[in-house]
């Protein structure tokens, strides 16, 4: 059974670095083929794709956003961290972790997503 | 990357189908046969219901299908029920190796 769970502060200030953590289970980041990857949702709006990692490392990151996002893996912890530097009000979101099949390039397991604020 | 380009509301009554459109590029939707379908109700994460155009995942129900023609994907859903009242979402692999999400539709049942 794969569960993909975040974490981290729901409340950050403009100009502060958002550090987010993926923590999972049911499924191995060192196996061939597997990835985890981060989506975000402003209240009453779209999803967003932000980033990707793949278990051999591979980093793929959204054009708009890639000056701002670093994803990193921790397979050891089975935890992946997503962080964004220079946080704005517009960032402000539902931040959702996935798993990913390369194969196929889908997002099948979906953590519960949680909300961070952007607020002075 | 622009969104996918989906109408943000459609509607049908019970034991209709309906069908959503998603409008990209050929530097994604057109380009690859990597496109994906989400449903989300309110408050809830995501859950895919189609992928790589118009593959179901097991458990999907076979009302749910998808196809695609040139740069634009499909969601069509049949025999509508009230439980499919959703939001949905279309998504492709880009040729930035990227993902791309749509806008979203709201789907009413009447």
């Amino acid at each position: 059974q794969i569960t993909l769970k975040e974490s981290g502060p729901t409340l950050v200030k403009p100009t502060q670095t958002l550090t987010l953590t993926c923590t999972f289970s049911g499924f191995s980041l060192s196996t061939s083929g597997v990835g985890v990857g981060w989506i975000r949702q402003p209240p009453g709006k779209a999803l967003e794709w932000l980033a990707l990692i793949y278990w051999d490392d591979d980093k793929r990151y959204s054009p708009s956003l890639k000056s701002r996002l670093t994803i990193t893996k921790d397979t050891s912890k089975n935890q992946v961290v997503l962080t964004m530097t220079n946080m704005d009000p517009v960032d402000t979101a539902t931040y959702y972790c996935a798993h990913n099949l390369e194969l196929g390039g889908i997002f099948d397991y979906w953590g519960q997503g949680t909300l961070v604020t952007v607020s002075s | 990357q622009s969104a996918l380009t989906q109408p943000a509301s459609v509607s049908g009554s019970p034991g209709q189908s309906i069908t959503i459109s998603c409008t990209g590029t050929s530097s994604d939707v057109g380009g690859y046969n990597y496109v994906s379908w989400y449903q989300q109700h309110p408050g809830k994460a995501p859950k895919l219901m189609i992928y790589e155009v118009s593959n179901r995942p097991s458990g999907v129900s076979n009302r749910f299908s998808g196809s695609k023609s040139g740069n634009t994907a499909s969601l069509t859903i049949s025999g509508l029920q009230a439980e499919d009242e959703a939001d949905y979402y279309c998504s492709s692999y880009t040729s930035s190796s990227s993902w791309v999400f749509g806008g979203g539709t709201k789907l009413t049942v009447l």
